[in-house]
């Protein structure tokens, strides 16, 4: 069974800063199979990224994805106010999915 | 416009039975899979399952086999959760997400999720 961690648990940043979030996988895993969402209060989670670096559609080109072996990274390089919320990223392989367990990017 | 609209919130006494339901709309859903995912109050998305509307294939993730059966009609493009004895801890938010067959692009749509309280 794929595990994810995710780190930092809390990203305490202001808004104009860059974020880097942390997604590590227990195992060798597809990038192709990698996703990250951004959930806020009240609302269903909103997908940023598949493919490990894909945009999905609407996304700004402000949030960016990356791969290194079993290390994904979410990149938000210039945060704006609406970008203060919870992300988990996501692995889908063999018609499992996986969640890692959140990192909620704070205002400072 | 591509959606899956989820049924409304639900209040029931443990021990009780409950079918929630998410009904997608807007697209070809031969084309997806129907994911189903908690999360608890306060905490993160958790993983319950994923079905297949045209032929109701079913995958459970093992924290919830047995737990709660997973169905689907296609003839109204509506997938179902279905609790057969609830418990205090089945209180949640329930969301339903779709997954493209064959490709890498996944929970691109979700429901706006069905909050289920079981309390006596």
């Amino acid at each position: 069974e794929i595990v994810l961690t995710q780190s930092p648990g809390t990203l305490s940043l202001a808004p104009g800063e860059r974020a880097t979030l942390s997604c590590r996988a227990s195992q060798s895993v597809s990038s192709s199979y990698l996703a990250w969402y951004q959930q806020k209060p009240g609302q269903a989670p909103r997908l940023l990224i598949y493919g490990a670096s894909s945009r999905a559609t609407g996304i700004p080109d402000r949030f960016s994805g990356s791969a290194s072996g079993t290390d994904f990274t979410l990149t938000i390089s210039r945060l704006e106010p609406e970008d203060f919320a919870v992300y988990y990223c996501q692995h889908y392989g063999n018609s499992r999915w996986t969640f890692g367990q959140g990192t909620k990017v704070e205002f400072k | 416009e591509e959606q899956l609209v989820q049924s409304g919130g639900e209040v029931r006494k443990p021990g009780e039975s409950l079918k929630i339901s998410c009904k997608a709309s807007g697209y070809h859903v031969a084309n997806y899979w129907i994911a189903w995912v908690r999360q608890m109050p306060g905490k993160g998305l958790e993983w319950m399952g994923i079905i297949y509307l045209g032929d109701s294939d079913t995958t459970y993730s093992p924290s919830f086999q047995g737990q709660v059966v997973m169905s689907a009609d296609k003839s109204i493009n509506t997938a179902y959760l279905e609790w057969s004895s609830l418990k205090a801890s089945d209180t949640a938010i329930y969301y339903c997400a779709r997954h493209r067959r064959y490709s890498s692009l996944t929970g691109d749509v979700w429901g706006k999720g069905t909050t289920v309280i079981v309390s006596s």
